[in-house]
């Protein structure tokens, strides 16, 4: 039973270019959430997404940032002319349903160094 | 938004008992807590709702005080694989999850 598997786990991208960041729930999960963490610093939330729904985008930056989870296929973060400041660890999460009770299970995380 | 933990680091010998504290200025629907050990994704440890407190490990354990709104960890005997950076994370109305400041547990031999 495969957890939430992310890809790629380490992308270098110098600044301008894009970054496209994958992620696959644990089987059985509709729900993904995105988040990010500086170095020494905690987990921020980014969005929450149901399949081909963003349920909740308010921690996102409100441009260059996208999300999307399509009927088939992985969750993606997109990050559009990165900068210096995007390099972090994006770890996602997935959850059975949502409410009170329900865990978030992490993936493995992307590392993204901006050069 | 943030819950608050406290302390910020903490530094144990082997055996030795401690506790971390999630405080938040909101209400609280859940309180979870995760470990994360360094370039690693956390690991889910318990969850506690509203009303109630579960245990997830033997020797770790945690409480929910609703109208304290504050949530606390408790390591008994720590062992060496207990170190890492702990993380509260609250659910509030809506969909947000907010993830506490984290607290740095080191264990020494």
């Amino acid at each position: 039973n495969a957890g939430v598997m992310q890809n790629p786990r380490h992308l270098v991208r110098r600044r301008g270019q894009e970054a496209r960041l994958r992620c696959s729930p644990m089987k059985g999960h509709s729900h993904v959430y995105w988040y990010r963490q500086l170095p020494e610093e905690g987990l921020k939330f980014m969005v929450y997404l149901q399949k081909e729904n963003i349920i909740d985008e308010s921690g996102m930056p409100k441009e260059r940032f996208s999300a999307e989870f399509p009927k088939e296929g992985p969750s993606i973060l997109r990050i559009q002319q990165v900068v210096r400041g995007d390099s972090a660890a994006y770890f996602c999460a997935s959850s059975r349903g949502q409410g009170a009770g329900e865990t978030q299970y992490f993936g493995p995380g992307t590392r993204l160094l901006v050069l | 938004q943030q819950p608050v933990q406290s302390p910020q680091a903490v530094i144990l010998r082997e055996g030795e008992d401690a506790v971390i504290n999630c405080s938040s200025s909101k209400a609280l629907y859940s309180v979870h807590w995760y470990r994360q050990k360094h370039g690693e994704a956390p690991v889910f440890l318990m969850i506690l709702l509203k009303g109630g407190e579960q245990k997830g490990h033997e020797k770790i354990s945690a409480s929910f005080n609703e109208k304290k709104q504050q949530s606390s960890l408790y390591l008994t005997a720590s062992q060496l694989s207990y170190s890492g950076t702990y993380f509260c994370g609250t659910e509030k109305s809506g969909n947000q999850f907010y993830f506490g400041t984290g607290t740095s547990l080191t264990v020494i031999p």
